[in-house]
């Protein structure tokens, strides 16, 4: 079945350093991908998503692209700040046609960044 | 932006009783809900997807008769863990989903204990 594996945590990294997350997944057929932070506290909110092949998704300064070939979808960020640090959940979805899709979750990576 | 709400966000109960979780999109409809569970440091497992009006579809593994949900709304879905033990102890979160695709909104979570 469908799955997704992302690197294990934690990651600490020092302020304005550059971030690479990397996530893999395993799928029939053309899944939608995405990146789910959750902060201290907080729920899930989407960070980006791709639909499809060579897509980049871009938000915060965040940005990860599609990549079919190597069955990819790495989070980088140039600089990464102290407001950053959270839970990154790469996931995918398991699009349902007649109803709303299933989204498969990663097991999560907790990125610390110190000042 | 769209808002999903859950209460109680915490709740600690003896082994046996039953708890009951709410789950409710403020500001849409959400003609699917989902509930998700968390244990510590790992990711979200999907228990079940609900549609209002029918009956909740459960992903393999989880007791129906154990988490029984309730979606008579287009504005809220209820779990609730019946007769439940220790090992029932977990995170559990909801999302809400206006219609098809793939764009789920997430709540809080609600950190059930049982003693």
């Amino acid at each position: 079945g469908n799955s997704v594996t992302q690197m294990e945590g934690p990651v600490t990294l020092s302020e304005e350093a550059f971030l690479t997350i990397n996530c893999t997944y395993t799928a029939t057929g053309y899944p939608s991908l995405f990146w789910y932070v959750q902060y201290p506290g907080e729920g899930l909110q989407l960070l980006l998503k791709a639909t499809k092949a060579d897509d980049k998704g871009s938000n915060k300064g965040f940005e990860a692209t599609y990549r079919k070939e190597t069955t990819s979808f790495h989070l980088e960020k140039g600089s990464v700040q102290v407001s950053d640090s959270a839970v990154y959940f790469c996931a995918l979805s398991d699009l349902g046609y007649s109803s709303a899709s299933k989204i498969i979750f990663g097991s999560g990576t907790r990125l610390s960044i110190r000042p | 932006g769209a808002v999903v709400s859950q209460h109680p966000s915490r709740v600690i109960c003896k082994s046996g009783t039953s708890v009951k979780i709410e789950c409710r999109s403020l500001d849409f409809q959400a003609t699917t809900m989902f509930w998700y569970r968390q244990f510590p440091k790992q990711s979200l497992m999907l228990m079940a997807t609900s549609n209002e009006g029918s009956k909740a579809t459960y992903e393999q593994g989880v007791e129906k008769d154990k988490f029984l949900i309730n979606h008579a709304s287009l504005t809220l879905s209820t779990l609730t863990v019946t007769s439940a033990h220790p090992e029932d102890s977990s995170f559990y979160i909801c999302s809400a989903s206006p219609g098809l695709g793939d764009t789920q909104y997430f709540g809080p979570g609600t950190r059930l204990t049982v003693l």
